[in-house]
């Protein structure tokens, strides 16, 4: 165990409709990493934040946005969601926000579009 | 840019050493990381090795660095059914937090 929570596990949903994933880091981790993992794409970077600022972002489409909380927990929205945004996400989190600050993973939450 | 590749598949006996290479292209790279996937679950840290080191070993893990080369390797020794996984070999980017992964190999290991 990682240390890292993230709900649901699963979620099945239509498309065009919104939903939003839950993550908590663990405990005194300040930084927290969405990563999105396709069959076609692989493993991609999404978007990071640090003590509640966006650190760095990747391929992360406009459809999606994310928020880290005073709390530090984050959530990321997906909106109009699309066939194709069917995939698993996984947040991590890490103590720090420097790339030498090794990144634990939660279980993945199982996103499908019907 | 920064692009990591692995090769997809490696199949091996119970008892035999499993070794899976990495490629990376990122020279600045500080960290580089190996994670196991088993099926239905998240990515477990294995280790990693500071880009300063040839080699770090750690139980039956051996990670191997060739940095003039950019090559990354994970050798398992006496390999068991309990290792077959996908592995993901990944760099930490030079100016930020984000991890790139390999497309990952998947270990099958035969009794």
């Amino acid at each position: 165990d990682s240390g890292v929570t993230q709900t649901p596990k699963h979620l099945i949903t239509a498309t065009g409709q919104r939903v939003t994933l839950r993550c908590s880091p663990r405990s005194g981790d300040l930084s927290v990493y969405w990563y999105q993992q396709s069959l076609d794409q692989g493993l991609q970077f999404l978007i990071q934040y640090y003590n509640g600022e966006e650190r760095a972002k990747g391929n992360i489409l406009e459809r999606f946005s994310a928020q880290q909380f005073p709390d530090l927990h984050s959530e990321l929205n997906l909106s109009s969601l699309e066939l194709g945004d069917s995939a698993l996400y996984f947040c991590a989190s890490s103590v720090g926000d420097r790339n030498t600050d090794t990144q634990y993973f939660g279980p993945g939450t199982r996103l499908t579009v019907l | 840019g920064e692009d990591v590749e692995q090769s997809l598949f490696l199949s091996v006996r119970e008892g035999d050493s499993s070794v899976i290479n990495c490629t990376y292209t990122d020279s600045s790279s500080t960290y580089l990381y190996w994670y196991k996937q088993e099926p239905g679950a998240g990515l477990q840290l294995l280790t990693y090795i500071f880009s300063n080191m040839d080699m770090k070993q750690d139980q039956r893990l051996t990670v191997l660095l060739n940095k003039k080369d950019k090559h990354l390797s994970l050798r398992i020794a006496d390999t068991q059914t309990g290792d077959s996984a996908i592995y993901f070999c990944a760099e930490s980017s030079s100016n930020t937090g984000k991890l790139i992964f390999g497309q990952g190999t998947t270990l099958q290991v035969k009794p």
